[in-house]
């Protein structure tokens, strides 16, 4: 089984502040890194599909960078609202057809 | 509307008792996949199919058997239940592969006494 790490467990940061997540993953034979975004009681939405080296993705206040040959991704969110509570999950495809999840990134916005 | 669907959201059963849990997708999707979620451990993948009749292992495959007959619905059965299979259920699908974008359903909560 891969080993896919996220960092840190759980963030608490106030309203307006930026922060950002990480993701560790195998550095030999990638094929694709994911991003979902999974809030409480409802089931995981996909924020960013990166399959190429040093592809860089944005959605609003929400990015995210790829670094395949080190082997990690940063999600990044800027002026965080509590709306953007939620835990922040990775995937790593090695293959066309498997996927690995790391644990996941709870993060929770106070006003 | 977009959407894969999971029958049941939630049931509780006895240990042995065979089970079924559908999902079906109006997408057109080629692959789909079943996921567990257990606390601490993140999202495990059960099975997955890249296409009608074609299945393959994930990396919890123990205990479950799936099948696609067809490409909208790709049911997870559970042949004889255990405790250690009480956990959150999820089914996706995407385009054509692991590589894209996965469309989860709402999830089944699994409970076997």
């Amino acid at each position: 089984i891969l080993n896919v790490e996220q960092s840190p467990q759980s963030l608490h940061v106030q309203e307006g502040d930026s922060t950002n997540f990480t993701c560790s993953f195998p550095s030999s034979n990638f094929y694709a890194l994911h991003w979902y975004r999974w809030e409480t009681a409802k089931s995981p939405e996909a924020l960013f599909v990166m399959t190429l080296n040093g592809d860089e993705k944005k959605k609003g206040r929400i990015s995210a960078t790829l670094n395949t040959k080190e082997g990690y991704s940063y999600l990044y969110i800027k002026g965080s609202q509590p709306e953007d509570s939620a835990t922040y999950l990775c995937a790593f495809s090695g293959t066309a057809s498997k996927l690995t999840f790391g644990t996941g990134t709870r993060l929770q916005v106070t006003l | 509307e977009a959407q894969v669907t999971q029958n049941p959201r939630y049931l509780i059963t006895v240990t042995g008792k065979k089970l079924t849990v559908t999902c079906s997708q109006n997408m057109n999707h080629e692959y789909m996949s079943w996921y567990r979620q257990d606390p601490g451990l993140g999202l495990r993948q059960i099975y997955y199919s890249m296409n009608v009749e074609v299945t393959d292992k994930g990396d919890v495959p123990e205990g479950y058997k799936v099948s696609r007959k067809e490409k909208r619905n790709f049911p997870l059965i559970l042949e004889s239940p255990s405790p250690n299979q009480t956990s959150l259920y999820f089914c996706a699908s995407s385009r054509f592969s692991g590589g894209q974008p996965q469309h989860f359903g709402d999830g089944t909560r699994l409970s076997i006494l």
